[in-house]
């Protein structure tokens, strides 16, 4: 069974950074197209980054700079590393990945993040 | 940016009740089209895939249609589980986009 289970997130300050997770069971991460997506009530969903199954990464104009998708094909987990942290990052963030490219089969539980003081 | 306007964004129906569910694209994306469904709280799921094909496991009652640049989401006799908000989302080009929500409540 697919399955994707998110860890991190939480309350954060203005300019700190913060490294989320998400364990892939089932498959491989390094086989599959794996994605982050991010949820707010202003903006509803909005992909924010590709880490293809190749290895080469995508980012959304609102991502490219600061925040850093990657892997770990020995702990077949995949990762957001979100720096400089701004208010507007404020979101729950999902991990995602399907069959064929930016098709979202399988999505992970999902994890809030908030950047406040 | 390809934008994905979703008509209506909310609707009120009954039990057993049709309800159609509009996607507009702003440019032809073919059939790089895809509806999920959220529920409170949870992760949205793939409903339909390629504008018209049923995810494995998903009720039959639910389908997709589309013409041109305009795609619909159809379920066909409403159940309890189904009040929810529906979601299209385009892979045609990068970015993917999705529509803005269709959150359909109980009347």
């Amino acid at each position: 069974e697919v399955q994707l289970v998110q860890s991190g997130g939480g309350l954060v300050q203005p300019g700190g950074s913060l490294r989320l997770s998400c364990a892939a069971s089932g498959f491989s991460v390094s086989s599959n197209h794996m994605n982050w997506v991010r949820q707010t009530p202003d903006k509803g969903l909005e992909w924010v980054a590709i880490i293809y199954s190749g290895g080469s990464t995508v980012y959304a104009d609102p991502a490219k700079g600061r925040f850093i998708i990657s892997r770990d094909t020995s702990k077949n987990t995949l990762f957001l590393q979100i720096n400089s942290l701004r208010a507007e990052d404020t979101a729950v963030y999902y991990c995602a990945s399907g069959n064929g490219l930016y098709r979202f089969d399988s999505w992970g539980q999902g994890t809030l993040l908030t950047v406040s003081s | 940016d390809i934008q994905m306007t979703q008509s209506p964004s909310s609707l009120s129906a009954s039990v057993g009740d049709r309800v159609t569910i509009t996607c507009r694209a702003s440019q032809s994306i073919s059939s790089y089209l895809h509806w999920y469904q959220q529920t409170l709280g949870k992760a949205p799921k793939l409903l339909i895939y390629d504008a018209t094909s049923l995810q494995s496991g998903v009720p039959s009652r639910f389908s997709g249609n589309e013409s041109g640049t305009d795609f619909t989401l159809t379920i066909s006799s409403l159940q309890l589980g189904d009040f929810a908000t529906y979601y299209c989302q385009q892979s045609y080009k990068t970015p993917p986009t999705f529509g803005g929500g269709t959150k359909v409540e109980l009347k």
